[in-house]
């Protein structure tokens, strides 16, 4: 079993949806939570990331993690045709140095 | 400032075939790593470095060396090409010890035939 699962879609909405994405992980020693999102035949580049337990809000985004139930999720409001690419949850410990990725979902917004 | 940069963008290797993957970045980031990414497995950590000279494995190292003798600059030596090896390869860096952002690459397309 991978140390973070997440669902690798593809997953296509309509502009203007909401979008959830969401991943599960095992190990309860990692205290940081991060969504990276990948431009095809581009690098990651981090979007967001959550210390702990709670909400943290970046305009259109919203990042969730449940530790209780080792849940991380995404939410993109409005949802824009920018907003197509992959999607990476991660964790990870301070320095960012050894993360642990999920399978990445691919995401289209269909104009 | 560049970030990260890799070399070569592209690369097709023979089995038994060695290379080395360059990684440089003008950050001047105490931490680096290189991860492999497969469809359906997202980015895998290979080897990972916390500084000039100290260097350690990650989840995937089988079949590959690193070595850091500079800040800037972190090579990954594929030994003896395998066709398992067929990946996409990202160098990513950090500033250090209080960091929560890792940058990375735009990648090294290897494929080994």
């Amino acid at each position: 079993q991978k140390e973070v699962e997440q669902d690798p879609g593809p997953l296509s909405v309509p502009e203007g949806a909401i979008v959830s994405l969401n991943c599960t992980y095992s190990n309860s020693a990692f205290q940081y939570f991060m969504w990276y999102r990948q431009y095809s035949r581009k690098g990651p580049e981090l979007l967001m990331y959550t210390y702990s337990s709670g909400n943290k809000e970046d305009g259109r985004f919203t990042a969730q993690v449940d530790k209780s139930s080792k849940y991380i999720s995404l939410f993109i409001r409005d949802s824009q045709p920018s907003d197509s690419a992959t999607y990476l949850c991660a964790i990870g410990g301070r320095g960012a140095q050894k993360l642990v990725f999920g399978q990445g979902t691919r995401l289209t917004i269909n104009p | 400032n560049a970030g990260v940069t890799q070399t070569p963008k592209f690369q097709v290797l023979k089995t038994g075939q060695s290379m080395t993957l360059q990684c440089a970045q003008d950050m001047n980031h105490e931490y680096m790593s290189w991860y492999r990414q497969d469809p359906g497995m997202g980015l895998r950590l290979i080897h990972y470095s916390v500084g000039a000279g100290i260097t350690d494995q990650g989840e995937v190292p089988n079949g590959y060396n690193v070595s850091r003798s500079t800040t800037e600059d972190f090579p990954l030596r594929l030994l003896s090409a395998a066709p398992s090896q067929t990946s996409v390869y990202f160098c990513a860096s950090s500033l250090g010890q209080g960091s929560t952002e890792a940058f990375f690459g735009q990648g090294t397309r290897l494929t080994v035939v």
